[in-house]
């Protein structure tokens, strides 16, 4: 069975650009994360959908951030504009349920972002 | 505001030499505390799902155990290959929703 997948890996940007990440979550897996994760810490959740709909986005940055899962399915993270401080690991995971259930994460193998 | 804590933040120990893993947490309205390993350039990687306190769990050399305020996991007679971050993580209800909290994670060494 794939895994969730993740893509660019590696992104090398200069402050002010926009710059987006992909995810394809697990098959049949309703609920989709993003999570940021700065050097030596634990991950950050940023947004939670469950199918198409974002459930959670109260620690999102709304200024500059931005998600959309079209379809219920592929899911995008935006940024526009990187400031320095977004330098991080971006992770994407999945899971078979989500709100009330609960259930294990699958996580992807993450977008490292260096903005110079 | 829920808090996870989790010591020690390092820890190298020689091959065969068991040691626990400190979870502590702050939470109301607890669901359930997960425990994932993290090798580098990786995410985390699911191991157990703790639901209430008396709870344990085990996998391979892996112990988890649970109570009210803490969870451990337990290493038994480790090997090169359990090297990695380990994190802890829990579920609770906080301001109408259901919210994952990490730690920062323990990072672990274990010496041939």
């Amino acid at each position: 069975e794939a895994g969730v997948v993740q893509s660019p890996r590696y992104k090398i940007i200069e402050k002010k650009q926009p710059v987006a990440f992909w995810c394809n979550p697990i098959s049949g897996h309703n609920t989709l994360y993003w999570y940021r994760q700065n050097l030596g810490q634990g991950p950050e959740l940023l947004i939670r959908y469950e199918n198409e709909e974002a459930v959670d986005d109260s620690q999102l940055p709304k200024d500059r951030f931005s998600a959309e899962r079209l379809k219920g399915v592929d899911s995008t993270l935006k940024i526009q504009p990187a400031e320095l401080g977004d330098s991080a690991v971006y992770l994407c995971a999945s899971s078979l349920g989500g709100g009330v259930a609960l259930s294990e994460q699958y996580f992807g193998p993450g977008t490292r972002l260096t903005v110079t | 505001e829920d808090q996870v804590t989790q010591s020690p933040e390092a820890l190298r120990l020689q091959e065969g030499e068991s040691s626990s893993l400190n979870c502590s947490y702050t939470v109301s309205g607890l669901r359930g505390l997960f425990w994932y390993r993290q090798d580098p350039g990786k995410g985390p990687e699911f191991l157990f799902t703790l639901y209430s306190a008396g709870e344990e769990k085990e996998k391979e050399r892996l112990k988890a155990t649970l109570t009210k305020k803490e969870s451990f996991l337990h290493i038994t007679a480790p090997k090169p290959e359990d090297s990695a971050t380990y994190l802890c993580a829990v579920q609770a209800w906080s301001g109408g929703y259901q919210k994952v909290t990490f730690g920062i994670g323990t990072k672990l060494q274990v010496i041939p």
